[in-house]
C-alpha cells in the first residue's frame, strides 16, 4: 500500500536551474510533510518540512509548496548547484513519530 | 556531538544464519527508529523505542526481526533465519522526543547481504 507517491523518479537540471519534486499522498490524517535528502552511503537528512496549516515553507534555496485540497505537496530547488544532486524522499506522517517515504527522486544536476 | 552510528557499515552472511545490527543514537535522545531502505527505494519503517520499549513494532515484517533497547541507548536488530529477500540498507534514527514533527536523525546504515 503505497501512501505516498513520488515524481518524477529522476530529474537532470543545468547548474543555475529550478528542481521540482512532486509527492502526492492519500491519507488526510497526515499532519507533517518533511523531505529528506540522501547522498551515497549516507542515512537521509532533514532538508525542510511543512505543516498543513500552510501553503508555503522556504528556507534559502528550498521550497515546499503545499496543497491540500489535492493532496499534493512540491520541492523546488532553485539556483540548483551541482552539490545539489543526491536522492530527494518526500515523506508523511500523522500524530505518530513513523515516517511513510516516497519512492525517492535521483537528481543530477549538471555543472 | 556525533551523530548516529551504526555498526558494522556492512554485513554479508549466509542464507538462514543470525545477525545483530547495532545503533548508537544520539547522546540524550529519547526515541529511537529502525527502518529497512531496498534498492532505489525510500525507507520502510520498522519499529520505534520510546526509552526502553517498543512504542510502534508494526512495521516488523515477521517474527523472525526482532529489536531490543534494554538500557534506552543503544538498540539491536536481531534477525533470525536470514533470507535472501533480507537483503537492504537497515537505517537507525533518533529524536529528542516521540512527537510526529520532532526531527529524526539517521545514521549511514548498516548494508545487509544474505547470499
Amino acid at each position: 500500500q503505497q501512501q505516498v507517491k513520488q515524481s518524477p523518479q529522476s530529474l537532470i537540471v543545468q547548474k543555475g536551474g529550478i528542481s521540482i519534486i512532486n509527492c502526492a499522498y492519500e491519507n488526510t490524517a497526515f499532519d507533517y510533510f518533511p523531505w529528506y535528502q540522501q547522498f551515497p552511503g549516507k542515512g537521509p537528512a532533514l532538508l525542510i518540512a511543512i505543516r498543513p496549516d500552510v501553503s508555503e515553507k522556504k528556507e534559502g534555496r528550498f521550497t515546499i509548496s503545499f496543497n491540500k485540497s489535492a493532496k499534493q505537496f512540491s520541492l523546488h530547488i532553485m539556483d540548483s548547484q551541482p552539490g545539489d544532486s543526491a536522492t530527494y524522499f518526500c515523506a508523511a506522517s500523522k500524530g505518530r513519530p513513523r515516517l511513510t517515504f516516497g519512492e525517492g527522486t535521483q537528481l543530477t544536476v549538471n555543472p | 556531538g556525533a551523530g548516529v552510528s551504526q555498526t558494522p557499515s556492512n554485513k554479508v552472511t549466509e542464507k538462514g544464519k543470525y545477525v545483530e545490527l547495532r545503533c548508537d543514537p544520539i547522546s540524550g535522545h529519547t526515541a529511537l527508529y529502525w527502518y529497512r531502505q531496498s534498492l532505489g527505494q525510500g525507507p520502510e519503517f520498522l519499529i520505534y523505542f520510546q526509552g526502553t520499549g517498543a512504542a510502534d513494532d508494526s512495521g516488523l515484517p515477521n517474527d523472525r526481526f526482532f529489536a531490543v533497547r534494554p538500557e534506552g541507548s543503544v538498540s539491536t536488530l536481531k534477525i533470525q533465519r536470514t533470507e535472501r529477500g533480507d537483503s537492504a540498507v537497515y537505517l537507525c534514527a533518533s529524536s529528542r522526543l516521540v512527537g510526529g514533527t520532532d526531527t529524526q536523525y539517521f545514521g549511514p546504515g548498516t548494508r545487509l547481504t544474505v547470499l
